[in-house]
């Protein structure tokens, strides 16, 4: 159980075009969904917090005009990088949350901006 | 502020060498104290939670314990396939977000 899929998988894309990325919880509902990107050798960064219904929670420094997310069930969450750059190229994780605050990760999606 | 620290950085053990792996943490009502195995180039998988000092879980190789101060988690006769970082992190009282360490690379040999 707690299966949390992501898609695409690896995604690479031309410098000012729009990237979607979508996260599914696939075996339970998620109240809560974050979203997370990790550059080579470090850990998690927190980019936003979004709950089902409402406008997703930015975390400082993180552009909500840039980094678009929509959570539009309890199973769905899409984050948006508009207007990409090399910058934008990262790992992007997801994960997904019941009410007993353990969070259940994505796979993972590989953003290349070229 | 609500800090997570794991160490070491890296560790490299011989197959069968048990070890720890320490994560101090400083956060604001501890809600929930979790560990993550992440593979090269894949999300966090989820491997315990604790929630108070005394606290102990176990599967197969790996024991997690939690103090007021720090967690370990104890890897009993390690195997090559737990070669992964591994993740901590704290949800504090004040925010329902984790706060994660910079991660363990455990490197198993055989």
């Amino acid at each position: 159980g707690a299966v949390v899929s992501q898609h695409p998988s690896w995604v690479i894309c031309k410098s000012g075009t729009s990237v979607k990325i979508e996260c599914r919880s696939l075996d339970f509902q998620a109240t809560t969904m974050f979203w997370y990107r990790q550059f080579p050798k470090q850990s998690l960064m927190l980019m936003a917090t979004s709950n089902e219904g409402s406008k997703a929670t930015y975390e400082q420094g993180v552009e909500k005009d840039k980094f678009l997310i929509n959570h539009a069930s309890l199973t769905l969450s899409t984050l948006t990088v508009t207007s990409a750059h090399p910058e934008d190229s990262s790992f992007y994780i997801c994960s997904a949350s019941t009410s007993s605050y353990e969070q259940y990760f994505g796979p993972g999606t590989r953003l290349t901006v070229t | 502020e609500d800090q997570v620290t794991q160490s070491p950085e890296a560790l490299r053990l011989q197959e069968g060498e048990s070890s720890s792996l320490n994560c101090s943490y400083t956060v604001s009502g501890l809600r929930g104290l979790f560990w993550y195995r992440q593979d090269p180039g894949k999300g966090p998988e989820f491997l315990f939670t604790l929630y108070s000092a005394g606290e102990e879980k176990e599967k197969e190789r790996l024991k997690a314990t939690l103090t007021k101060k720090e967690s370990f988690l104890h890897i009993t006769a390690p195997k090559p396939e737990d070669s992964a970082t591994y993740l901590c992190a704290a949800l504090s009282g004040g925010y329902n977000k984790l706060i994660f360490g910079a991660g363990t690379r455990l490197a198993v040999h055989p």
